[in-house]
């Protein structure tokens, strides 16, 4: 089975930086692109980033363009979005999920809490 | 940034009624990569329809996508109990990918 496992989240002061970590399980990584998506609790889905299967195409949402820069390990067949500058605009469940023939598995989700 | 508009923002029907959602596009989405989704309270969005008309693995067929260009639609034939839940429309064919602002599907 598609299993998507998020990690690394937690509550940082405005400004500061965190990775996170995405643990993909049950299908061949490198053959996908994948993404990261978050939502407000209570509010809507917003796209954040994009990687295709060989790094050789990266996408950024305009709000986070600059600050947010994805990547991934093939290796250890994991995704990861390093998040600099953050906001407290940027508080949200980080989802990360696999681009099939769009966006058909999604893991549970880290929690990102930007506070002072 | 293709801007995607979805109606109506309630839906409200009983079990059994057909329901019919709308996703309009600001622009021409390319190559009808047009993905439909559903998200239970607490649980993460599934994918329901991708290619605008192609229904995802295990998705029942009461579940239709239809449309091109800028308008797409979502029906659902006869709704069932699990089917009441909060509904995204999903352009992936230009970056920066977009999501619509979700209608919720609620029990009258």
């Amino acid at each position: 089975d598609v299993q998507l496992v998020e990690s690394g989240g937690g509550v940082v002061r405005p400004g500061g930086s965190l990775r996170l970590s995405c643990a993909a399980s049950g299908f061949t990584f490198g053959n996908y692109g994948m993404s990261w998506v978050r939502q407000v609790p209570g509010k809507g889905l917003e796209w954040v980033s994009a990687i295709n299967w060989n790094s050789g195409n990266l996408g950024y949402a305009d709000s986070v363009k600059g600050r947010f820069t994805i990547s991934r390990d093939d290796g250890k067949n994991s995704l990861y979005l390093q998040m600099n500058s953050l906001r407290a605009e940027d508080t949200a469940l980080y989802y990360c999920a696999r681009k099939g023939a769009a966006l058909d598995y999604w893991g549970q989700g880290t929690l990102v809490t930007v506070s002072s | 940034e293709i801007v995607l508009t979805q109606s109506p923002g309630t839906l409200s029907l009983s079990p059994g009624e057909r329901a019919t959602l709308s996703c309009r596009a600001s622009q021409s989405v390319t190559g009808s990569y047009l993905g439909w989704y559903h998200q239970k309270s607490g649980q993460a969005p599934r994918l329901l329809i991708y290619g605008a008309s192609s229904r995802a693995t295990g998705i029942p067929d009461r579940f239709t996508g239809s449309g091109s260009g800028t308008d797409f639609t979502l029906t659902i034939a006869r709704l069932e109990p699990e089917d009441f839940a909060v509904y995204y429309c999903q352009q992936y064919g230009s970056s920066p990918w977009t999501f619509g602002q979700g209608t919720k599907v609620e029990i009258k």
